[in-house]
């Protein structure tokens, strides 16, 4: 089993929708949570990191279950400029550990 | 805005050839970290560096990689003698040292990648 797992997509939304992402991890020893987002031939890019209590920051609001080890992306009100793939990223000792990402396209 | 830096953007070398990929972390991060992303795969973690050592490494990070800090801005991989398959983008990437908590950690920030290309 992999160690992040992610729905690779893609998602096809239109513009102005809301569209969430789900991650799972397998290691219930992972310390820390963030999402990433990575443009075609970019590098990753930290999109925000996810707090027990759940975050918010303007359009994107990320949560975190660690019972279910289950860690989530909202997007509110998504623009074509949101269109990327969104990693799922777990921090466990010191090894940061990436899903394989969620495509999205925003369609205009 | 402070920021990764890598060198050189694209590298283009012989199979069997050694290549030495060189990142300038961000100047207050202690944590280091290489990765690698194959085209239109996962980022793939490769090492990480603190204090000096490596603090953890993947079974992708074989006896052909090595990871240097020679001075006290340059972070670098060395690969021995390149194969086919080690074609990819290699992104750096840096953290802060401070931990807010025990269960919490800065995120890391990545360099633009170098593409490296081995024919």
């Amino acid at each position: 089993r992999k160690e992040v797992e992610q729905d690779p997509g893609p998602f096809n939304v239109p513009e102005g929708a809301t569209v969430a992402f789900n991650c799972t991890y397998s290691n219930s020893a992972s310390q820390s949570f963030f999402w990433y987002r990575q443009d075609c031939r970019k590098e990753p890019k930290l999109l925000m990191s996810v707090y027990s209590s759940g975050n918010e920051d303007g359009r994107f609001t990320a949560q975190l279950n660690r019972a279910s080890q289950y860690i989530s992306l909202l997007i509110r009100d998504s623009k074509l400029s949101d269109s990327a793939t969104y990693l799922c990223v777990v921090l466990r000792d010191d090894k940061i550990i990436f899903g394989k990402g969620t495509r999205l396209h925003i369609l205009p | 805005e402070p920021e990764v830096t890598q060198t050189p953007s694209h590298q283009v070398t012989q199979m069997g050839q050694e290549v030495i990929l060189r990142c300038v972390p961000i100047s207050n991060h202690l944590y280091f970290y290489w990765y690698r992303q194959i085209l239109g795969q996962k980022v793939e973690f490769l090492v990480s560096f603190y204090n000096n050592e490596i603090s953890e490494k993947s079974e992708i990070f074989d006896d052909q990689f090595s990871v240097e800090r020679p001075d006290g801005s340059n972070f670098t991989l060395k690969i021995r003698s390149t194969k086919l398959e080690d074609s990819a983008m290699y992104f750096c990437a840096s953290s802060d040292p401070f931990r807010q908590d025990a269960l919490t950690h800065t995120e890391a920030f990545f360099g633009q990648g170098t593409r490296l290309t081995v024919v």
